[in-house]
């Protein structure tokens, strides 16, 4: 079974700070995305990455997918509270295009 | 358009009893996914329509649990005989075309409280 382990499970800054949170695991994914998802609503995808190595910006958003495609983080600069939310990583094995395992999340709460 | 809808958006249930999630994909998009999500858990595959073929329901959690799709359209999940360890929030998604990293919209879910 592929497990993908986030850390920090929770996190809560003041606004303007800068953060990382963390997505592993032992397994290879051919392709890696990014969610965040509010309460009440389901995950919105922020970015998929599928190239070892590879960093994509989105705003103040950086993503980067670790050279061997295992792991991958994800930092926010100058985060301000709409950033608030839980924050889920999801890898695709490529046996299947369509089924993503998911990690469990950070929860950031960014304060004003 | 609209987004994925799912009703109801709450349920309590006594255990033992029978319950019915639906889901209203975007229209068009031709692969249907369902999640369920646990307290502090992620997101669990439960199972995949795409079109006409067999549907994927390697994730399925135990013979209580189905789901049906209509066409390209409305699909419901049936859990049979509730327990409280059914007891989360069941996402649903679609999406337009099937590739590897390929963008899975999510509904709102309906949160499930089995009493």
């Amino acid at each position: 079974t592929q497990l993908l382990e986030q850390s920090p499970q929770f996190l809560s800054i003041q606004e303007g700070e800068n953060l990382t949170v963390y997505c592993n695991s032992s397994s290879v994914f051919s392709s890696l995305q990014w969610y965040r998802q509010e309460p009440g609503e389901g995950p919105v995808l922020l970015v998929t990455v599928v190239t070892g190595g590879e960093v994509k910006k989105l705003k103040r958003l950086t993503f980067q997918f670790g050279d061997a495609r295992k792991d991958s983080s994800l930092h926010i600069t100058a985060a301000q509270p709409g950033d608030t939310g839980l924050y889920l990583c999801a890898g695709n094995s490529g046996g299947s295009n369509y089924k993503l395992t998911f990690g469990k999340g950070t929860l950031l709460t960014v304060n004003p | 358009g609209a987004g994925v809808s799912q009703s109801p958006s709450n349920k309590v249930t006594e255990k033992g009893k029978d319950v019915e999630l639906r889901c209203d994909p975007i229209s068009g998009h031709t692969a249907l996914y369902w999640y369920r999500q646990r307290l502090g858990q992620g997101l669990e595959f439960l199972i995949y329509f795409q079109g006409n073929s067999a549907p994927d329901k390697s994730g399925l959690p135990s013979d209580r649990f189905s789901a049906e799709r209509t066409g390209e359209s409305v699909s419901t999940l049936t859990i049979q005989r509730t327990q409280q360890e059914d007891s989360a929030v069941y996402l649903c998604a679609s999406s337009l075309i099937v590739t590897v990293g390929g963008t899975q919209y999510f509904g709102p879910g309906t949160r499930l409280l089995v009493l």
